[in-house]
């Protein structure tokens, strides 16, 4: 089967940066994504590695190397309202890579 | 619609009732997908549809639970005899197809049994 592993949580204060990284195992991999939730909101997407790398948006970045199954999302200049649940997604051959399996979510806590 | 649009937001059924779910996607966003979370957990997956067909419902817990799709429309996620462990929050996502990458997740429908 696929597997996600992810710190259950990351705390840190504002203005500071912070890495959550995910490891994956699958069967043929078509991607990582990262999706943000707020306590009792909807999962947002924030960005999507298919290719060895990093993918810069804003004050996120997204890193991904399928050598080693792992990839991490870095959050710069951290806000309060960066406070919430991160996920990590992989899309994989023996997952039916039409859909997305989720990682168990890194909850991020920011203090002032 | 501007979103993904889901009824109720909050459901109170007693055990052993059926319980309907509603999931209105994305207009033109032919693949809608189904996902369970429980509280403090990740997403499971429970079932997508590409159009109107149910190419994956792996993820479906028992037969007391079926979902079906109208045309590349709405969706309802239909649960028979509720348990309390299908206690949880019933998230329905869509995208543009079934090769990309980015959900428009609805805000959920929290499904409590009692």
């Amino acid at each position: 089967g696929q597997s996600l592993e992810q710190p259950s949580e990351v705390t840190a204060v504002e203005g500071a940066i912070v890495q959550i990284n995910c490891t994956y195992q699958t069967s043929g991999f078509y991607g990582l994504s990262w999706y943000q939730q707020h306590d009792g909101g909807a999962p947002t997407f924030l960005s999507y590695n298919a290719l060895d790398g990093l993918e810069e948006t804003g004050r996120f970045s997204s890193f991904l190397s399928r050598s080693d199954s792992y990839g991490y999302l870095l959050l710069q200049e951290l806000q309060m309202k960066d406070s919430a649940s991160y996920f990590c997604a992989v899309r994989g051959a023996n997952t039916g890579f039409q859909k997305l399996v989720f990682g168990t979510g890194t909850r991020l806590l920011v203090s002032p | 619609g501007a979103g993904v649009s889901q009824s109720p937001s909050n459901k109170v059924t007693e055990k052993g009732k059926d319980v309907e779910l509603r999931c209105d996607p994305i207009s033109g966003h032919t693949a809608l997908y189904w996902y369970r979370q429980r509280l403090g957990q990740g997403l499971e997956f429970l079932i997508y549809f590409q159009g109107n067909s149910a190419p994956d419902k792996s993820g479906l817990p028992s037969d007391r639970f079926s979902a079906e799709r109208t045309g590349e429309s709405v969706s309802t996620l239909t649960i028979q005899r509720t348990q309390q462990e299908d206690s949880a929050v019933y998230l329905c996502a869509s995208s543009l197809d079934d090769r990309n990458y980015g959900y428009t997740f609805g805000s959920g429908t929290r499904l409590t049994v009692v």
